[in-house]
């Protein structure tokens, strides 16, 4: 059974626009979430962490936030570049140590064209 | 620098026979994985390494073994490869809290 699910699927915005993409999940216990940047043929590459109840970070042009009473995340991608077209994949982890698991969603495609 | 290396990065074999994907991190992270990834699908665990000799089966551990001999070394063993587990394959290191790092994968096709 899926545990965490990402929303959209794929998203295609022309450079320069906003976008959000969206993480819900099940997995219990929460102890955090983290976005990946995977652009094509790569690894994946931690973008953010969120921990507590209702966090926001900011990453650069990358801002994420975390209802953990909703289990719900979203990242948003403002003024988006080319270089910023790649797969987007929400985490989470049940554990605060390397003992833990960890969930993965199954990815937001981002396209950005001129 | 910090990586996560895995070799080879490209691997066609034939149905039947066995495969070995190498996967280095120079960091000392004690803890090692290997995840598969599927279109469609999140990274699914098959083994993960809490240190050199302790080794435990993740969620799809089924015609897959490893061997960990050294702390910096993680090897993914496929006996006798199977046309479904044509995938990419990616081996992460992580240090107690911290981020995984994820090496940049093999793909194997097996015909």
């Amino acid at each position: 059974k899926t545990q965490v699910e990402q929303s959209p699927q794929s998203l295609v915005v022309r450079q320069g626009e906003n976008c959000v993409l969206q993480c819900n999940y099940s997995v219990t216990p929460d102890n955090h979430l983290r976005w990946f940047k995977q652009d094509t043929g790569k690894g994946l590459v931690s973008l953010t962490v969120l921990v507590h109840e209702n966090d926001k970070t900011s990453n650069g042009r990358y801002s994420a936030t975390l209802d953990k009473d909703a289990k719900h995340s979203t990242l948003h991608i403002t003024a988006t570049l080319l270089d910023d077209t790649a797969t987007y994949i929400c985490v989470v982890g049940d554990r605060g140590s390397a003992l833990g698991r960890l969930h993965f969603g199954a990815g937001t495609q981002l396209i950005v064209i001129p | 620098d910090m990586k996560v290396t895995q070799m080879p990065r490209y691997l066609i074999k034939r149905m039947g026979e066995n495969v070995l994907l190498e996967c280095g991190q120079d960091m000392s992270h004690e803890t090692m994985y290997w995840y598969r990834q599927d279109p469609g699908l999140g990274l699914q665990l098959i083994y993960i390494s809490y240190d050199v000799d302790s080794n435990s089966e993740g969620d799809i551990p089924k015609g897959y073994r490893v061997s960990r001999k050294k702390r910096e070394h993680f090897s993914l063993i496929l006996d006798s490869a199977k046309t479904n587990q044509t995938s990419v394959y990616f081996c992460a290191s992580r240090n107690n809290n911290q981020a995984p790092l994820f090496g940049e994968g093999t793909r194997l096709s097996v015909l």
